[in-house]
């Protein structure tokens, strides 16, 4: 139980377009779901918070406007990168907490997606 | 607030060696810690995870005990393999969202 998966796991695309990336809660009702931005043999660095219905809190020092997160649903939160450009290209990665209180061994357990490797050529 | 702090790498040990990457954490309450690993182009996966002091997580010969005296949480496996070779971050969670340390390559030779 509690996987997430992501989509796509890899993706190029030509400067000044956009990208969406999906993270999807397969088994569970994620009520908060995170994304992370991974740099080449650094940490993950958090980028938002998105609860289930309402506005992503971003992190300080990330652009609202260009890095779109809607978290519509309770198993599926997208982040999009709006008119990306080379220094966008990174490893993205999501994770979701699991909302329904029947997981309740470990308090703000996260379960991560496998990642997107973005590129912006 | 809430920190992470792991050993440098890259560490490089040979087959069978023992493993010991330290991690200590400062939090104003009482976190939940963890263990990941990353292989080469992948997500995380979580490698064991601890609630409260004195608690032991281990999976696949790998422990780690949960030290509130110390505020650590060292990963120890007593034989490493050439498929332990990965990056593996440290981690609490005290609130909502996870604090991680910088990660520790290791890398294991035959």
């Amino acid at each position: 139980g509690a996987v997430v998966s992501q989509h796509p796991s890899w993706v190029i695309c030509k400067s000044g377009t956009s990208v969406k990336i999906e993270c999807r809660s397969l088994d569970f009702q994620a009520t908060t779901m995170f994304w992370y931005r991974q740099f080449p043999k650094q940490s993950l660095m958090l980028m938002a918070t998105s609860n289930e219905g309402s506005k992503a809190t971003y992190e300080q020092g990330v652009e609202k406007d260009k890095f779109l997160i809607n978290h519509a649903s309770l198993t599926l939160s997208t982040l999009t990168v709006t008119s990306a450009h080379p220094e966008d290209s990174s490893f993205y990665i999501c994770s979701a907490r699991d909302g329904s209180g029947r997981r309740l061994d470990v308090r703000y357990e996260q379960y991560f997606g496998p990642g997107t490797r973005l590129t912006v050529t | 607030g809430d920190s992470v702090t792991q050993m440098e790498g890259p560490v490089t040990l040979s087959e069978e060696a023992f493993l010991t990457i330290n991690c200590t954490y400062t939090a104003t309450g009482y976190p939940s810690l963890f263990w990941y690993v990353q292989y080469p182009g992948e997500g995380l996966q979580l490698l064991l995870k601890a609630t409260k002091a004195d608690d032991k997580g281990s999976n696949k010969g790998f422990e780690a005990t949960y030290r509130k005296e110390t505020t650590s949480f060292h990963l120890e496996k007593g034989s490493v393999q050439v498929s332990d070779s990965a990056v593996y971050f440290c981690a609490l969670s005290d609130r909502p969202d996870m604090r991680f340390g910088a990660g520790t390559r290791l890398t294991v030779k035959p």
